[in-house]
């Protein structure tokens, strides 16, 4: 049962376009949802972070957006740079760590 | 340089035999993780610590072990129980359970024929 859904398996953008990368989420009770960047042979790492109080994150290039009504919530990354193709996982969680619940993720290429 | 390793990068096995895998961080993290992720999948949890000497069974439990013997170490493993061990493992850590942000290491493909 996926709780977190990441539906583009894939994404491909031009080098200073927006690249959106989109998950939406089942579980009503998540509070804190975070994207995690993945290269290949690495792991993932930490990108940018929301909680359920708030509907926008911004961390310089990075922004996180969340509608709680629709259980939905959005990466955007202005503008887009090659160094930015990863592997993008979406991530929600309720009181614990041990709540947490990963999307499949989404595959960002940016093209020069 | 603080972080997570993971040991092997890659692992084969034979069917029926029991493999551990390694994971050590030296960030004096509290809680630990092991993750499964499988092609099309979200990572799923298998197993988390919150301190030494304690461990809690995840979601997919079933056919691993594992073991926090000191604060470092996590190791997990993998039973002849598992009934489909080939995937790619990532452990991870956080300062505490309910700190969201997870470390995580660079994984371990492990393929079981």
């Amino acid at each position: 049962d996926q709780q977190v859904k990441q539906n583009s398996p894939s994404l491909s953008v031009q080098e200073g376009r927006i690249s959106i990368l989109n998950c939406d989420y089942t579980n009503s009770m998540f509070d804190y949802f975070l994207w995690y960047k993945k290269y290949p042979a690495e792991g993932p790492t930490f990108l940018i972070s929301i909680s359920s109080i708030k509907d926008k994150n911004e961390d310089g290039r990075f922004t996180v957006f969340l509608n709680k009504s629709a259980k939905h919530l959005s990466l955007h990354i202005v503008p887009s740079q090659p160094g930015d193709s990863a592997v993008y996982f979406c991530a929600a969680s309720g009181q614990d760590n041990n709540d947490m619940r990963f999307g499949a993720g989404t595959r960002l290429t940016v093209k020069p | 340089d603080g972080g997570i390793t993971q040991s092997p990068k890659y692992l084969f096995r034979k069917e029926g035999q029991n493999v551990t895998l390694s994971c050590e961080q030296n960030l004096n993290h509290d809680a630990m993780y092991w993750y499964r992720q499988d092609p099309g999948q979200g990572l799923r949890l298998i197993y988390y610590s919150q301190i030494v000497n304690d461990f809690q069974k995840g979601d997919i439990a079933e056919g691993y072990s594992v073991s926090r013997e000191k604060k470092e170490s996590f190791p997990l493993t993998v039973t002849s129980a598992q009934k489909n061990p080939t995937a790619f493992y990532l452990c991870a850590s956080s300062p505490g359970l309910a700190n969201y942000e997870q470390y995580f290491g660079p994984g371990t493909r492990l393929t079981v024929t």
